[in-house]
């Protein structure tokens, strides 16, 4: 089955800085890759997501790549914020075999003011 | 929309008491997925519904887990005994495009004693 490895597990920045998680995904096979954000006794959120024929999207200071070749996939936040604070999940999911999102384990995010 | 809706938000039981979790999802939305999330194994997908018909529940963890859901707003996770091995967050989603963009709701967390 699929295999989703996130990293790091903890990322601290200063507000306006940028930050960067990275996924990487076993199955050549997969082709959706959202991401999550779950803050403090809430559900995780879907901010934004990618499918395999696309290489990059933005939205606002939020942005994924993807890399098929190396099956890999990264969120970039720019200009953060201190409401930026939260855990994120990367995700990855195919349309053949199980139709399931795999979660990555999670990277907190804390942002300093 | 009042989003997914989950009941109870918590819940403490003794080991081996019957524990039955619910689960409203957005109004037209077909598909309805539950997961667990804990700190070992993270969020991992226990079973999903396509037009209230279960479709995958290779995830759920052994013949103590069932789940239902008797019609399109409707559904629930139960656990029959309980131990403290399910002690977790469960959250419930749901979608109209499959894996695709999913709506979680705020989650029940589970303390088994």
């Amino acid at each position: 089955g699929e295999n989703v490895e996130q990293h790091p597990s903890t990322l601290s920045v200063q507000e306006g800085d940028s930050a960067v998680i990275k996924c990487t995904y076993s199955d050549s096979a997969s082709n959706y890759f959202p991401w999550y954000k779950q803050e403090l006794g809430k559900g995780p959120q879907l901010i934004i997501d990618i499918r395999s024929n696309v290489g990059e999207k933005k939205d606002q200071r939020i942005a994924v790549t993807l890399n098929k070749t190396a099956k890999h996939f990264s969120l970039h936040i720019t200009e953060t914020q201190p409401e930026d604070s939260a855990v994120y999940f990367c995700a990855a999911s195919s349309d053949t075999g199980r139709r399931a999102l795999t979660f990555g384990s999670g990277t907190r995010l804390q942002v300093q003011p | 929309d009042a989003g997914v809706i989950q009941s109870p938000r918590h819940e403490v039981t003794e080991m081996g008491q019957e524990v039955t979790l619910r689960c409203k999802p957005i109004s037209g939305h077909d598909y309805l997925f539950w997961y667990r999330q804990t700190m070992m194994r993270g969020l991992e997908l226990l079973i999903y519904f396509n037009n209230n018909v279960p479709i995958d529940d290779s995830g759920m963890p052994e013949d103590r887990f069932s789940a239902k859901m008797p019609n399109a707003s409707f559904s629930t996770l139960k656990i029959q005994p309980s131990e403290p091995r399910d002690s977790a967050v469960y959250f419930c989603a749901s979608s109209t495009r499959g894996v695709e963009t999913q709506y979680f709701g705020p989650g029940t967390r589970l303390l088994v004693l």
